[in-house]
């Protein structure tokens, strides 16, 4: 798996967009980016993935910048109950990979 | 959407018993399925790769004479912390790929807390 670099932590206002960026320049061609959260004392949360076009569900938004050697995940509006660790993994989609966790970016929701 | 579990949340034993963590996909197969640990203020560290029935396959470190797994169906995989001792005491956390899943995303349990005393 390609590696990827997140700040360690971020503050955002509650109510504010929260953007959450990630570098992967390694990543190869076949490599989507995926990121998961962790709420303390929680397992990892899905939050989405995409490959090179900008992606949005009900939980958040991916943008990637078009050489795909960066990302950007967005929430919208944050609310106290996202704080928590966010993980950016690069990996290829197939049945048996594996997920490997950086130490990802510590978000703080602050009131 | 998929649901994991695992059986107990949180555990407390003595030095030198084996401890045995359940984990089971609820609504779904997996032929594959993950353990990790998680260390307080620390990432999660990926142990080993269990599959459906085979041998699994144990990451660089991790004795595996001593976190015995087995993954007898498509929806259990168990995780047995033998002669635990207080250095083993983590979170640990498991997870299944959906088999045949469009998105091949990763469903996680909601960890197990074992404290060895």
């Amino acid at each position: 798996d390609a590696k990827t670099t997140q700040p360690p932590s971020m503050d955002c206002a509650e109510g504010r967009a929260a953007n959450l960026p990630c570098n992967h320049s390694t990543i190869s061609g076949n490599e989507y980016v995926y990121w998961y959260r962790q709420i303390h004392s929680q397992g990892p949360q899905y939050i989405i993935h995409g490959l090179k076009n900008n992606e949005t569900n009900e939980m958040a938004s991916l943008i990637i910048t078009e050489d795909r050697k960066s990302s950007t995940l967005i929430l919208p509006h944050a609310t106290l109950r996202d704080t928590a660790v966010y993980y950016c993994i690069v990996r290829v989609k197939t049945s048996y990979d594996k997920v490997i966790f950086g130490p990802g970016t510590s978000l703080s929701v602050i009131p | 959407g998929a649901v994991v579990s695992q059986h107990p949340s949180w555990v407390i034993c003595k030095s030198g018993t084996s401890v045995k963590i359940e984990c089971r996909s609820l609504d779904f197969q997996a032929t594959t399925m993950f353990w990790y640990r998680q260390f307080p203020k620390q990432s999660l560290m990926l142990m080993a790769t269990s599959n459906e029935g085979s041998k699994a396959t144990y990451e660089q470190g991790v004795e595996k004479d001593k976190f015995l797994i087995n993954h007898a169906s498509l929806t259990l995989s168990t995780l047995t912390v033998t002669s635990a001792h207080p250095e083993d005491s983590s979170f640990y956390i498991c997870s299944a790929n959906l088999a045949g899943g469009r998105t091949n995303e990763q469903f996680f349990g909601p960890g197990t807390r074992l404290t060895v005393l």
